[in-house]
């Protein structure tokens, strides 16, 4: 079954505590992205990536790091977790970025930082 | 600056219709997308709009006017499965999704 997989789904941690949340998708897509979804707010991207050893920043891209060394996975991390990140993250991936590809989201991790 | 608006919520009864409107303004304009979300799950793709004119699809359709900056998503036929939030997006100059924050669709029986 063609899908995208986020590991946790769910996670209450502390401030400063490091974590990694994981992303792995099966379709051989080229674009993977990251999102953060608060209330109000909607989808606003963090990280996405072109390619394999190619990320760029998307609109909130501060206190997050990602890594694209195979096509499949895309992991989120969080060096040192502060309480403003406690969000709805969601992973996507499509064909490519261009044209009508849709993008093919997660079941989304729920993260609370205390 | 780039900016997608989206009525916050609507509510619509049983077997009526609806009409969900956006209006966008971007970088460039490679395409407009409009995904639902059912409340804690992932969005899923509904349609995908790129040149002028009404797009069906079955009870679904999406309208795009793009010199108006303006899209709609038309529901028929409502059903309590519906109920859900419906996010429009704008691939932008850069091929950047721009998202606005999306309506909460109510539906009454």
């Amino acid at each position: 079954e063609a899908q995208v997989t986020q590991n946790p789904r769910y996670l209450i941690t502390v401030t400063g505590k490091k974590l990694t949340v994981t992303c792995s998708q099966n379709m051989n897509h080229e674009y993977m992205s990251w999102y953060r979804q608060d209330p109000g707010l909607g989808l606003r991207q963090i990280y996405y990536s072109m390619n394999v050893e190619v990320t760029d920043k998307g609109d909130v891209p501060e206190g997050y790091k990602v890594s694209r060394k195979e096509k499949r996975n895309f992991p989120l991390i969080l060096e040192s977790p502060s309480p403003n990140q406690t969000s709805l993250y969601f992973c996507a991936s499509s064909l490519g970025a261009e044209g009508h590809q849709p993008q093919h989201f997660g079941d989304g991790t729920r993260l609370s930082i205390l | 600056g780039q900016n997608i608006d989206q009525p916050t919520e609507m509510t619509a009864t049983e077997g009526a219709i609806v009409q969900i409107n956006c209006t966008y303004q971007t970088s460039g304009f490679n395409g407009l997308f409009w995904y639902q979300q059912h409340a804690g799950e992932a969005p899923t793709f509904l349609s995908y709009n790129v040149l002028d004119g009404l797009e069906e699809k079955g009870r679904f359709s999406s309208f795009l006017s793009r010199s108006k900056g303006y899209s709609y998503l038309l529901l028929k036929e409502l059903q309590m499965k519906d109920s859900a939030s419906y996010l429009c997006a704008v691939l932008d100059s850069n091929y950047q999704l721009i998202w606005g924050a999306g309506t909460k669709l109510i539906i009454k029986p």
